[in-house]
């Protein structure tokens, strides 16, 4: 079936530091692939899409490039910073009216 | 900001109480979907529609969940006897289509079963 995989549940960062926040995910279909990033007491809300291979995406720093070969839309940032603590989920639409999300990775960054 | 707009915020329902959630989907957005958030932030689909038909649902949705999304009405989700296990905060999404197209979020309704 349909899934998505995100390995790390926390990472932990000094602000200004560069980020890679893992994601990989398996379909049968034409993959469209998301990230998404929920801050506290907030709606998930989009931050990247893609359904180009090799191609960058990026929206407010953040950056990601779907790569079919291996499966992966890995979220990245050169520099992160406080305001950037919250949960990212990375979410595929294989078609068919559904939404698969990852399990999350929570995003600390410390002064 | 977001344009789905749930409510309540927030509900506290005794175990084997009801508990009642709605939903309003972005204007124009004929595709809805519920999900549960549970306390390790994994979301479990629970039934999505199209327009007012559903169009897939989950088991747990088929017996002590039941949804509804009538025309010109807010959609809604109501749990028929509240167990522990169902706490949780309850997504509500929409989208232009269910293909191909990302899913906007309200801020969610967190139910606490006591």
């Amino acid at each position: 079936g349909d899934s998505v995989t995100q390995t790390e549940g926390l990472v932990t960062l000094t602000k200004g530091l560069p980020v890679m926040l893992n994601c990989t995910y398996q379909t049968t279909y034409s993959p469209f692939l998301f990230w998404y990033v929920q801050h506290l007491n907030e709606a998930p809300k989009l931050l990247l899409k893609s359904s180009t291979d090799n191609k960058r995406t990026e929206h407010q720093g953040f950056y990601a490039t779907l790569h079919k070969s291996s499966s992966s839309f890995h979220l990245q940032k050169s520099s992160v910073q406080l305001s950037d603590s919250a949960l990212y989920f990375c979410a595929l639409n294989p078609g068919g009216y559904k939404v698969v999300f990852g399990s999350g990775t929570r995003l600390l960054v410390s002064p | 900001n977001s344009k789905v707009i749930q409510t309540p915020r927030y509900l506290v329902k005794g175990q084997g109480q009801k508990a009642k959630m709605r939903c309003i989907p972005e204007k124009g957005h004929p595709v809805v979907f519920w999900y549960q958030q549970n306390k390790n932030n994994e979301f479990k689909f629970l039934i999505n529609f199209q327009n007012q038909e559903v169009l897939q649902q989950i088991d747990m949705t088929e017996k002590r969940f039941s949804a509804e999304c009538p025309s010109n009405s807010p959609c809604s989700l109501e749990i028929q006897s509240s167990e522990a296990g169902d706490s949780a905060l309850y997504l509500c999404a929409s989208s232009l289509s269910g293909t191909n197209t990302e899913v906007f979020f309200g801020k969610g309704t967190r139910l606490t079963v006591v």
